[in-house]
């Protein structure tokens, strides 16, 4: 078992630029969630699906995008890429409401 | 919305020593649950608790759910250097599909050799 496995690691994006960060789970967990990490400041929800085809917002969507095309994915699209969005990204997953989350190692993201 | 506190937002002990971290809300929760993330990684599930008054053990740590269901205690014993790292308290006030867990801001342990 992988769990929950976050590509690519790390990356430098110029201002405007775009990306997709790439998030995949092999345990057949329903529910996936995309946190931002900043020093001091803990996990802030971006986005959250509870299965394929339903995505909903977290605390702080916006300049972010998601889709939940199958179980296994939950990739997480940045389009205009900001100074602000220089953050650490995790991806997590669970099973279903009752459990607690398996997170990946995440991606380190710097915009400049 | 719910907030978790932990304060203060970095504790240095002593290896050796043994260290206790709060977990307080205004809110009541019916799940509590405390993660470790190691500098590079994604935090790790240490404890779950899902009743109130529960006492859970695993290894050196002990987490407790709290009687009022307002707050979470963990502790370590005996630290060691690798126990280095941030605790998260996390909770959840309900069950079911749109059921998300808050959490804390984390508390960065160092340990001293």
């Amino acid at each position: 078992n992988a769990g929950v496995t976050q590509t690519p690691k790390f990356r430098i994006l110029k201002i405007g630029q775009s990306m997709t960060l790439q998030c995949t789970q092999d345990m057949n967990h329903n529910y996936m969630y995309w946190y931002r990490q900043d020093p001091g400041m803990g996990l802030k929800l971006i986005y959250y699906s509870v299965g394929a085809g339903i995505t909903d917002k977290g605390e702080v969507p916006n300049g972010y995008n998601v889709s939940r095309s199958t179980t296994e994915d939950f990739p997480l699209r940045l389009e205009l890429a900001a100074p602000s969005q220089t953050s650490v990204y995790f991806c997590a997953s669970t099973l279903d409401g009752n459990y607690g989350y398996t997170f990946g190692s995440g991606t380190r993201l710097t915009v400049v | 919305g719910q907030q978790l506190n932990q304060s203060p937002q970095s504790m240095f002990i002593q290896e050796g020593e043994d260290v206790s971290m709060n977990c307080t809300s205004s809110s009541i929760f019916n799940t509590w649950l405390w993660y470790k993330q190691e500098p590079g990684e994604g935090p790790v599930l240490l404890i779950a608790l899902y009743k109130a008054g529960e006492l859970t053990s695993n290894g050196r740590l002990t987490a407790q759910f709290g009687i009022t269901r307002k707050d979470s205690f963990l502790n370590i014993s005996a630290s060691i250097p690798s126990d280095v790292g941030i605790y998260f308290c996390a909770g959840r006030t309900s069950t079911g599909a749109n059921s998300k867990l808050t959490f804390g801001k984390g508390i960065t342990l160092s340990v001293r050799p």
